[in-house]
């Protein structure tokens, strides 16, 4: 099955500062990568997500880009404020094939924007 | 707007007692699913349902069991509960079968179980 490793565990970063989140997957055949973030205390949210037809996707302050030879995608995030606080999850997920849409999803990483 | 309610928030239980975790969408959706998170573990997938009465086994089904007898309802059974069960328990659904669909979660069951 797919294996998702995601780094670092904690990064901390000066408000303005970027700040990024790397992850690798072992599933050669997966081919959807969503970001989710999750505020204390709240549910994780999606905040951006790529396909493996698209090497990078950007949104105002957060961009996306994906590897598919080295199987590794990582998220962006420029100009960051003490709100992006949270912590981060990365996923991967192959084509649906019956039954249901098998998602595997990184350990997380806790990112701290100190202001 | 998509929402997945979780009933209960916080709950402390004993250990042998039997869990119920309740988890309702209102968006008809097909796939739903039970996570645990753990710190430094991530989301682990404890089982899921992609239609009403059909159930399958994720990633660390051990303990748990589920029941779905309406679509919208998707309950987590800890049959008798124990303290390494202690953990955020989050439900989550997806609207189709098809691929790269969002996955909404809803607001998560902090369980202790002493």
């Amino acid at each position: 099955g797919e294996n998702v490793e995601q780094h670092p565990s904690t990064l901390s970063v000066q408000e303005g500062d970027s700040a990024v989140i790397k992850c690798t997957y072992s599933d050669s055949a997966s081919n959807y990568f969503p970001w989710y973030k999750q505020e204390l205390g709240k549910r994780p949210q999606l905040i951006i997500d790529i396909r493996s037809n698209v090497g990078e996707k950007k949104d105002q302050r957060i961009a996306v880009t994906l590897n598919k030879t080295a199987k590794h995608f990582s998220l962006h995030i420029t100009e960051t404020q003490p709100e992006d606080s949270a912590v981060y999850f990365c996923a991967a997920s192959p084509p649906y094939s019956g039954g249901y849409q098998k998602v595997t999803f990184g350990t997380g990483t806790k990112l701290q924007v100190i202001p | 707007d998509v929402k997945v309610t979780q009933s209960s928030r916080y709950l402390v239980k004993r250990t042998g007692e039997k869990v119920f975790l309740e988890c309702v969408q209102d968006m008809d959706h097909e796939n739903m699913f039970w996570y645990r998170q753990d710190p430094g573990l991530g989301l682990r997938l404890i089982y899921f349902s992609y239609d009403v009465k059909m159930k399958e086994k994720g990633d660390i089904p051990e303990g748990y069991s589920v029941s779905r007898e309406k679509k919208e309802r998707f309950s987590l059974i800890l049959e008798s509960a124990s303290t390494n069960q202690t953990s955020m328990y989050l439900c989550a659904s997806i609207p189709s079968r098809g691929s790269g669909n969002t996955i909404y979660f809803g607001e998560g069951s902090w369980l202790t179980v002493v």
